[in-house]
């Protein structure tokens, strides 16, 4: 069956140094994948998209890669400051549908 | 700024009542879906619909889900009769096109008791 898998445990860094999120996918080829943030109580937020056709996207601090021969794809967050501490979630794309990870919890401490 | 806005955002209710939540996709968005967030189970879809028609729902337990359009600016999510495991977060989200961004509401904390 098709299963998505990040990070289990929680991520604890230091403010200042990178974070490095996984997501691995298997038992299906997805076109593209997103990447949203989640914040306790609230829904989640969009992040970046990655089509199966780039390697590398960036915005800003934030960058996505995606290795369709890994099926992973690595979230990373640059200069990292404690208002990047939040739930991340990733998403490859099923049809027209998402299929979300668990997520991974960031912590970044000052 | 538009925003995906969801009704009640709290319910409490006993088993076996009828539960309905609403929300108000973003105007000019045709695409709808439906989300259950719990910590077991993480984020679900439950179903979706683009320009009000059902996509899919196969995420949805057929027997007391029950999802709609009424118009382009509600959408409904009904359980009859509700139970005791439904308890849960419950996620619309709305995009200009299945396959972009979604954009999510605040969510309706769904407790049944």
């Amino acid at each position: 069956s098709q299963k998505i898998e990040q990070n289990s445990e929680a991520l604890n860094i230091q403010e200042g140094k990178t974070a490095t999120l996984t997501c691995n996918y298997t038992n299906y080829s997805p076109a593209y994948l997103q990447w949203y943030r989640q914040d306790p109580g609230r829904g989640p937020v969009f992040l970046l998209l990655i089509r199966e056709n780039e390697k590398e996207k960036r915005k800003e601090r934030l960058k996505v890669t995606f290795d369709t021969t890994l099926k992973q794809s690595l979230f990373h967050i640059t200069a990292s400051q404690p208002a990047d501490s939040a739930t991340y979630l990733c998403a490859p794309n099923q049809g027209g549908k998402l299929i979300f990870g668990q997520g991974t919890e960031l912590s970044v401490k000052p | 700024d538009a925003r995906v806005t969801q009704t009640p955002r709290h319910k409490v209710t006993e088993m076996g009542q009828e539960v309905t939540m609403r929300c108000q996709p973003i105007l000019g968005h045709n695409t709808v879906f439906w989300y259950r967030q719990t910590m077991m189970q993480g984020l679900e879809l439950l179903a979706y619909f683009r320009n009000r028609a059902p996509l899919d729902d196969s995420g949805m337990p057929k027997d007391r889900f029950s999802a709609e359009m009424p118009d382009a600016t509600l959408a409904t999510l009904k359980i009859q009769p509700s139970e005791p495991r439904d308890s849960a977060v419950y996620f619309c989200a709305s995009g200009s096109n299945s396959y972009y961004e979604q954009y999510f509401g605040p969510g309706t904390r769904l407790t049944v008791t």
